[in-house]
């Protein structure tokens, strides 16, 4: 399988526990994305990577979050002092660089995470 | 504030219908706009895509209609199957970020 992938698929944990993701995108693309996706919604952007650089990133993200990608290949995001509101779909996607206003992200299959 | 603007929220069509579902967008900055199709436990996985100088795009049995003047589009479903019941999104392409409409859960009944 060549898409993105995704790892854990799910994880449950306590309020106040720190979880991490990862991500690995389609070989050979160097942007990276995640996204945030909450039960009848739609994905909502937090970062972006070229390459191991983290160009841009949303309001959603606060503090307790943050994401590497520290050779340019798989990325990780890092909640700490998880909070029921964290509940949520974390999406993945890559894309190969092209023109602006062209590029397709491609989703992975995501990680749901569940605060109690 | 919802840049992406979608209806219908839910939508049943029989099969072999077809399946129109409405996007709408304020912001004359995007300027790449995808449809994705989600089932349930799965990711967005993208359905077709067109840019703002294409009126319309058509691949297989999806069509997507843009009006710029309107800052509208939409997708066609022609002959919606069972297998089409999921829920789409809209998306306009800002810079880097994706900006999502609400979706619309499709039901196509047999």
């Amino acid at each position: 399988d060549t898409g993105v992938s995704q790892n854990p698929r799910h994880k449950i944990t306590k309020r106040g526990q720190n979880v991490t993701f990862r991500c690995d995108p389609i070989s050979e693309h160097n942007r990276l994305y995640w996204y945030r996706q909450t039960l009848g919604q739609g994905p909502e952007f937090l970062t972006y990577f070229q390459n191991e650089a983290q160009l841009e990133k949303s309001r959603l993200l606060s503090d307790r979050f943050s994401a590497e990608r520290p050779k340019g290949s798989f990325s990780t995001l890092e909640i700490q002092r998880t909070e029921q509101g964290d509940s949520a779909m974390y999406l993945c996607a890559s894309s190969p660089i092209g023109l602006a206003g062209q590029e397709t992200q491609y989703f992975g299959p995501g990680t749901r995470l569940l605060v109690l | 504030q919802q840049q992406v603007k979608q209806s219908p929220q839910s939508l049943i069509v029989q099969k072999g219908g077809i399946s129109i579902i409405n996007c709408a967008y304020e912001n004359t900055a995007f300027d790449y706009f995808p449809w994705y199709q989600q089932f349930p436990g799965k990711g967005p996985a993208l359905l077709i895509a067109i840019r703002p100088d294409v009126s319309e795009k058509k691949e297989g049995r999806f069509t997507i209609s843009f009006n710029k003047s309107a800052k509208q589009f939409s997708l066609h479903i022609m002959d919606s199957q069972p297998g089409d019941s999921a829920t789409y999104f809209c998306a306009a392409l800002s810079g880097y970020a994706l900006n999502f409409g609400k979706g619309t859960s499709l039901l196509v009944t047999p």
